[in-house]
């Protein structure tokens, strides 16, 4: 199952954009890479998910390299509730994996006033 | 609004006292799961479900049952609880298993302590 690396922890200021790395490098072809947020000890909340191309939502942009082998989360203008631990996340769809999302570690990020 | 609910969202309870926690998805979603969360292991997987009466073991089933009867239901069953267990639980569903394109959702979560 591929794995993910992402720093412990980073600060931020408020107003600027997040940048949050994660490294994939044995991902599959056919592997989602998705990423996740958890305040505190709610349940984890969806941000986005990309496969090759880069996406932008609402909530964020994923910036994925073109060997797959990492990515980059951007929170453009970072919030005070930004604060969290974020999870970059490869999911397994092999289908007796049952579509299993593997978290590491995940990234602390403080965004500081 | 799409709601994976848990219940209870706090529980004590004592060694060997079987107990339940219950999953409810509203969103008509195939797959279901359950994960534990401890310090320092992250979210691990402890079942899942594929569709109703199709279940199968994570990566920590050890210690744990479940059942999917209802399309909409999926209770995690503990039949004779131990401290090992004391934990933070999370119910999560999504559309289909398959196809890495399905967004998969998240209850608020459950706080197990076996005492």
């Amino acid at each position: 199952d591929a794995k993910t690396t992402q720093p412990t922890s980073m600060d931020c200021a408020e107003g600027r954009a997040a940048n949050l790395p994660c490294n994939h490098s044995t991902i599959s072809g056919n592997e989602y890479v998705y990423w996740y947020r958890q305040i505190h000890s709610q349940g984890p909340q969806y941000i986005i998910h990309g496969l090759k191309n880069n996406e932008t939502n609402e909530m964020a942009s994923l910036i994925i390299t073109e060997d797959r082998k990492s990515s980059t989360l951007i929170l453009p203008h970072a919030t005070l509730r930004d604060t969290a631990v974020y999870y970059c996340i490869v999911r397994v769809v092999r289908y007796n994996q049952g579509g299993k999302l593997i978290f590491g570690q995940g990234t602390e990020l403080s965004v500081k006033p | 609004e799409a709601q994976v609910t848990q219940n209870p969202r706090y529980l004590i309870t004592v060694t060997g006292k079987k107990l339940t926690v219950t999953c409810s998805q509203n969103m008509n979603h195939e797959y279901m799961s359950w994960y534990r969360q401890d310090p320092g292991l992250g979210l691990r997987q402890i079942y899942y479900s594929m569709n109703v009466e199709v279940t199968d073991k994570g990566d920590v089933p050890e210690g744990y049952k479940v059942s999917r009867k209802e399309k909409r239901n999926f209770p995690l069953i503990l039949e004779s609880p131990s401290p090992n267990q004391t934990s933070l639980y999370f119910c999560a569903s999504s559309f289909s298993p398959l196809g890495g394109s399905n967004t998969i959702y998240f209850g608020e979560g459950s706080w197990l302590t076996v005492v």
